[in-house]
């Protein structure tokens, strides 16, 4: 399968806790992207890489969270001291850099629990 | 910024029977427009799109979405619907590169 990939499906923490997400990208992709998703409402955009650069945090990211892309491949999504308001789905998306518009291709997602 | 509204946030339906889903959307620049489909625990999929030219767009399953301009929507549609169609579906619409995701609309076929 080379679509994206998203992993662990699914985390189930307590509060307090420090929690790791990870994303494989498509390989031929460069942009990556990170959205988390509520439960009733639609994703929100978190955060953007081209290539290892982080070009754009939403304020939706305290500085609790933190995103990496250390050889423009892979991604992680790092949340310390988990809240139980950091409860939702984390999407991963990639997409290329060509034309106008380029196409955002979903992982799974992992569904984080707080308790 | 642009952002998209959802109108409905649950539609049930009979099967074989058609359906609307609604998407209101504001800006006043040039807009790019989506429908994307989830099914129960999977991942997003793009359904359709919207960037430019014929206003009347189409996916592969039988759904269109026609972009209206003077009504600022784009309207999901499919004349008959299976139970395979049972999903929560999104209206987006891209900011740079950022999706801004309306709050979804789930749709529930029953035989």
């Amino acid at each position: 399968d080379t679509g994206v990939s998203q992993d662990p499906r699914h985390k189930i923490t307590k509060r307090g806790q420090n929690v790791t997400f990870r994303c494989d990208p498509i390989s031929e992709h460069n942009r990556l992207y990170w959205y988390r998703q509520t439960l009733g409402q639609g994703p929100e955009f978190l955060t953007y890489f081209q290539n290892e650069a982080q070009l754009e945090k939403s304020r939706l990211l305290s500085d609790r969270f933190s995103a990496e892309r250390p050889k423009g491949s892979f991604s992680t999504l790092e949340i310390q001291r988990t809240e139980q308001g950091d409860s939702a789905m984390y999407l991963c998306a990639s997409s290329s850099q060509v034309g106008v518009y380029n196409e955002q291709f979903f992982g799974p997602g992992t569904r984080l629990t707080v308790l | 910024a642009q952002s998209v509204t959802q109108l409905d946030s649950q539609v049930p339906v009979f099967e074989e029977a058609p359906v609307e889903l609604r998407c209101n959307y504001s800006s006043s620049v040039s807009v790019y427009l989506f429908w994307y489909v989830q099914y129960p625990n999977q991942g997003l999929q793009l359904l359709l799109k919207y960037l430019s030219g014929s206003t009347l767009v189409e996916s592969i399953n039988g759904f269109e979405a026609e972009f209206n301009k003077s009504q600022t929507s784009f309207h999901l549609r499919k004349p008959s619907v299976h139970i395979s169609d049972t999903a929560e579906y999104f209206c987006a619409t891209c900011n740079d590169y950022k999706l801004s995701f309306g709050a979804g609309t789930t749709v529930t076929v029953r035989a």
